[in-house]
């Protein structure tokens, strides 16, 4: 079945520095992989995904990238805010199409 | 986007009782889902509540445990049976949701926090 690797388990940033968050998977059928970010208390909420026709995506401040042949995809978040902390997780799917998620990333923006 | 709610949003209860959660979306959905997150942990796939017929239980979840209903396109409920403290953990409902823009996508309620004494 698909395993997804996440890593780093937690990263701590200086506000306005950027963060990067890496996860690999290993069923080579999976298509798409979304990411969600959980603040305290809250529900996972969708904050972008990609599609595995896809090899970069883009929205404001965030993006993510697709390396299909190695098996990995990541997070980019620019220009960070305290706003910005949070739990993120990567997903990805299985051959039956249900997501399988990382164990998660703690991420810290210190002012 | 699909909204979706969830009742209790959280609860404290006592070892061998039930609780009923209740999940409601703003809009029909085919896909609707219910994963357990354990404190500090990822999310843990329970079943999929598949609308007119039995839930499809992932690898370590049982009916027994997890009894869910799906009786319409917008509602499910999961009971967590017979607790215990191991059952301590965010119970989150979620949708697959289609547009033409972004295809299906996957979106969670806010989660119901169970405590169990």
């Amino acid at each position: 079945g698909e395993n997804v690797e996440q890593h780093p388990s937690t990263l701590s940033v200086q506000e306005g520095d950027s963060a990067v968050i890496k996860c690999t998977y290993s069923d080579s059928a999976s298509n798409y992989f979304p990411w969600y970010k959980q603040e305290l208390g809250k529900g996972p909420q969708l904050i972008i995904d990609i599609r595995s026709n896809v090899g970069e995506k883009k929205d404001q401040r965030i993006a993510v990238t697709l390396n299909k042949t190695a098996k990995h995809f990541s997070l980019h978040i620019t220009e960070t805010q305290p706003e910005d902390s949070a739990v993120y997780f990567c997903a990805a799917t299985d051959s039956w199409g249900k997501l399988q998620f990382g164990a998660g990333t703690q991420v810290v923006v210190t002012p | 986007s699909a909204v979706i709610s969830q009742k209790p949003s959280r609860d404290i209860c006592q070892r061998g009782t039930s609780l009923t959660i209740q999940c409601q979306v703003d809009s029909q959905v085919t896909m609707m889902f219910w994963y357990r997150q354990q404190p500090g942990q990822s999310l843990t796939l329970i079943a999929t509540a598949n609308q007119g017929s039995e839930a499809t239980y992932e690898s370590g979840f049982v009916i027994d445990k997890f009894p869910i209903s799906r009786p319409n396109l917008t509602f499910s409920t999961l009971t967590v049976s017979n607790m215990s403290p191991e059952d301590s953990s965010i119970y989150l409902c979620s949708v697959e949701a289609a547009s033409l823009a972004a295809g299906e996508t996957q979106y969670f309620g806010p989660g119901t926090r169970l405590l169990v004494l």
